[in-house]
Formats: structure tokens, sequence, C-alpha cells
């Protein structure tokens, strides 16, 4: 089935440091929807962005992401860290069932002053 | 706009108990999803619907019943609680579609006593 691998647990940097989380994933469908999930201290996850097009540099809310089919990433940037900033992601993907989307186990980001 | 809600918001139950979580979503989407939070482990499927009547089984489905009564409803259902079992339960809904927004209620917080 399909997979999604978030190797950090935890990322901590101080406020104006460039973000990167990493995203890779599996799946036997070929054209893959993958979405960045954002989940704040005691609230319910909710979209950040998203993308299907191979190469493409998606942006929402200062962030972005490219989805690189050769590599299987989707890997989450932001150039300026915020301290608003820290929060749990998920990188999510939707292969061969379109119903069903599979979310990795998630990167806590904790931003410093 | 719409809203899911969640009850209970806290649920408290003895090991071997049967418990039953309930799921009202208003946005008329087709889709809904049981989703298991745990620390670490990410965002695990355990029921999906895409439509009334329908059911799925996600990832975690064993241990677990659910029940689409009707478009706005879900319910999920722990079989047998196992003791000292702490998590958060996320109904979710969505249109449907691969590259559609899913949306999140706040959660439903399980603690086996």
């Amino acid at each position: 089935g399909d997979s999604v691998t978030q190797t950090e647990g935890l990322v901590t940097l101080t406020e104006g440091l460039p973000v990167m989380l990493n995203c890779t994933y599996q799946t036997i469908y070929s054209n893959p929807f993958l979405f960045w999930y954002v989940q704040h201290l005691n609230e319910s996850p909710r979209l950040l962005l998203k993308s299907f097009t191979d190469n493409k540099r998606t942006e929402h809310q200062g962030f972005h992401a490219t989805l690189h089919k050769s590599s299987s990433s989707f890997h989450l940037q932001k150039s300026s860290a915020q301290l608003s900033d820290s929060a749990l992601y998920y990188c999510a993907l939707t292969g061969n069932m379109g119903y069903k989307l599979t979310f990795g186990t998630g990167t806590s980001l904790l931003v410093d002053p | 706009g719409g809203i899911i809600t969640q009850t209970p918001k806290f649920l408290i139950g003895q090991e071997g108990q049967k418990l039953t979580l309930k799921c009202q979503q208003n946005f008329n989407h087709d889709t809904m999803y049981w989703y298991r939070q745990d620390s670490g482990k990410g965002l695990r499927l355990i029921y999906y619907s895409i439509t009334e009547n329908d059911l799925q089984k996600g990832d975690l489905s064993e241990g677990y019943d659910a029940s689409r009564e009707k478009k706005s409803s879900f319910s999920l259902t722990v079989t047998s609680a196992q003791k000292n079992e702490m998590a958060v339960f996320l109904c979710a809904s969505s249109m449907g579609f691969a590259n559609t927004e899913v949306f999140f209620g706040k959660g439903t917080r399980l603690t086996v006593v």
C-alpha cells in the first residue's frame, strides 16, 4: 500500500532561520496527490498546501514545496521561521485509491526566539 | 463553510468495554474518515466511507467497527477497550476527490483505565 516517511520527529530552530521538513513517499500510483497539513496546539489539522504536478513549486502562507516524482519527495520549506510556525506538520498522500489519504508520522517544529 | 462535531470530547472507559464515538458534519460531504492520532505515530486511518452505507477498512481497523448511518454522520465503536490505551480519535470529511481538502473535527480523547 501507500506510505509516507517523515524522518524528523522534532525540528528545533531559531526564529529567522530557514525551515526544511522532509517527506518522501511510496505508491504504485503514477499520479499521486501530495499534501502538507499543519496542526497547532489544541487545534485540528488543516491543509497547508497540496500538489500533483511534477517539478512545480506550490506556495501558501510563506511555505513552499515542490513535488519531485523522480525522487518521490515533497519537502516543505520556508525561508525564515516565525515563532507562530511552531506546530506539528504532516505530509500526506492520496495514491492509488483517490479517497484514501495516508499520513506520515509527523514532524514537530519548534521555533525559539 | 461547515463544521464537524465530535461527541464526546473526552471518553473514559474501562478495560473490555465497548465504546462508541460519534461524528456529524454539515459540509454535505460524501466521504468521511476516522483517524487515530498517537504521539510519534501520526494519523492512522481506521475506517472511511465513500458514501452513505459504504464502509472501507483502513490500516488500523482491527478492534474497531464503524457505521455510516446517513450522509452527515459516521460512528466509530471500540469493540473492546484496551487497558492503558490513550489516544485521540479524529473524524474528518471531504468531497471525496483525490485533490480535495480533508476537514477535521476537534477530536475525542479516549482514556482506558
